[in-house]
């Protein structure tokens, strides 16, 4: 049974770079799935981020494309976000997560258990 | 983007009731639309997919109905750990959406 678990720090300064790393256990990365990032701001609703296929196809939302990079790294099982020019509102918990399909059918099927990243100086 | 709109926005029921909320998008997503549970302290969990579609483990008190523009959850014979936060998100097109939440709590 597959398992996520995001990886990276908890704090970052404003205007700094939020680096995340999501290592998938028990699956493949190399299955027929997309890889997404979502976060959720404390107390409040759920934000896609983008997903990416391991073969490198990506998709990413355009209010965060500007700031955001996705990568998969197969030899390691794990993919990863990076968020630049971070501001307080960036502060949310972040979760990786699989994309599982059912036919033209996409949906969350498994998610990490989340890590909160906090911005502050 | 499309808008999701769900209601209410928090609802107080009773062990036993039947608990109905609704999602409501800005343009129709036919059937692409997906509702999750989210615990306090927990990542959501997905219960329903491609509208009415129960996710295998999910208990089948849980049903999902709609297409177009109009969907619901309902929850028949409502239990002690459903009271969650839920959530509908769209999948007919990116940036995929979610709504803002239904809180049920205990009355």
């Amino acid at each position: 049974q597959v398992q996520l678990q995001e990886s990276g720090p908890g704090l970052v300064k404003p205007s700094d770079t939020l680096s995340l790393t999501c290592g998938v256990s028990g699956y493949s990365i190399r299955n027929s799935n997309f890889w997404a990032w979502i976060r959720q701001p404390p107390g409040k609703g759920l934000e896609w981020i983008g997903f990416i296929y391991y073969s490198g196809d990506i998709y990413y939302n355009p209010s965060l494309k500007s700031r955001v990079t996705l990568s998969v790294d197969t030899s390691k099982n794990q993919f990863s976000l990076k968020l630049t020019s971070v501001t307080a509102v960036d502060t949310a918990m972040y979760y990786c997560a699989r994309v599982g399909t059912s036919g033209s059918y996409r949906y969350i099927d498994s998610w990490g258990q989340g890590t909160l990243v906090t911005v502050s100086s | 983007d499309i808008q999701m709109t769900q209601s209410p926005s928090s609802l107080a029921t009773s062990v036993g009731d039947r608990v109905t909320i609704t999602c409501r998008t800005n343009q129709s997503i036919a059937d692409f639309l997906n509702w999750y549970q989210q615990k306090l302290g927990r990542a959501p969990n997905l219960l329903i997919y491609a509208a009415s579609t129960l996710q295998s483990g999910v208990p089948s008190r849980f049903s999902g109905s709609g297409s177009g523009t109009d969907f619901t959850l309902t929850i028949t014979g409502l239990q002690p750990e459903d009271f969650a936060t839920y959530f509908c998100q769209q999948s007919y097109t990116t940036p995929y959406t979610f709504g803002q939440g239904t809180r049920l709590e205990i009355k």
